[in-house]
């Protein structure tokens, strides 16, 4: 079964451009999770997709958007880029039930540097 | 306060060692308790999770939760050098809310 893939892997990009990340989940799965992670902060929650609704959102600023398609794959933008968005972007697929626990997989991430 | 505290570390212990990693929470509503294991350059895996309180053992790991404290942690017993990485842990209430996350090393 493959996992989670995200792409890129790694990104350069000038402060005040934008920058479009991917995630594709594992099949069957429903939910996508984005997280930001540094060494400052750790691992924070964006936002969660779940068959191609926002579910939930963490307290980041609207340059931070995404959206999830009809096969569950999701997209995560970052506009206006500044110097504090560099980091690593890890996506998450599960089920996505709510009532009972569903496994969180991880993507190995998009490493972002704003320069 | 922040819903979710964990020591930073860096934790070093020798090999053999019994090594205990712990989470302090805030938010009742937390019922799924976890565990994350995240080696350097790839994403977060998960160890163990535990729901609502108790103990959960699982191999050489065993978790603990007690909601009256809440309080979480992480046992190792006979800790071994592949353990070194950094341990993450987790509580779901309707989005899953992560400690920073304590960097542990075992000591050949």
């Amino acid at each position: 079964k493959a996992g989670v893939t995200q792409t890129p892997r790694y990104l350069i990009k000038t402060r005040g451009q934008q920058v479009t990340l991917s995630c594709s989940p594992i099949s069957g799965h429903r939910s996508v999770s984005w997280y930001q992670q540094t060494p400052g902060q750790g691992l924070q929650f964006l936002f969660e997709y779940f068959s191609e609704t926002q579910r939930n959102k963490g307290n980041f600023p609207g340059r931070f958007s995404g959206r999830q398609f009809s096969n569950s794959r999701s997209e995560m933008n970052v506009s206006t880029l500044e110097l504090g968005d560099s980091a690593l972007y890890l996506c998450a697929s599960s089920s996505g039930q709510i009532t009972s626990f569903s496994e969180a997989f991880f993507g190995q991430g998009t490493r972002l540097t704003v320069v | 306060q922040k819903e979710v505290e964990q020591d930073p570390g860096p934790l070093s212990v020798p090999e053999g060692a019994i090594v205990s990693l712990n989470c302090t929470y805030s938010n009742s509503a937390f019922q799924y308790f976890m565990w994350y294991r995240q080696y350097s350059r790839k994403g977060p895996e998960l160890l163990m999770y535990t729901y609502s309180s108790g103990n959960k053992e699982d191999g050489r790991f065993t978790a603990q939760v007690d909601k009256s404290s809440k309080y979480i942690s992480l046992f190792i017993r006979d800790s071994q050098p592949s353990d070194s990485a950094t341990y993450l842990c987790a509580m779901r209430a309707d989005k899953i809310i992560f400690g920073k996350g304590t960097r542990l090393h075992i000591l050949p």
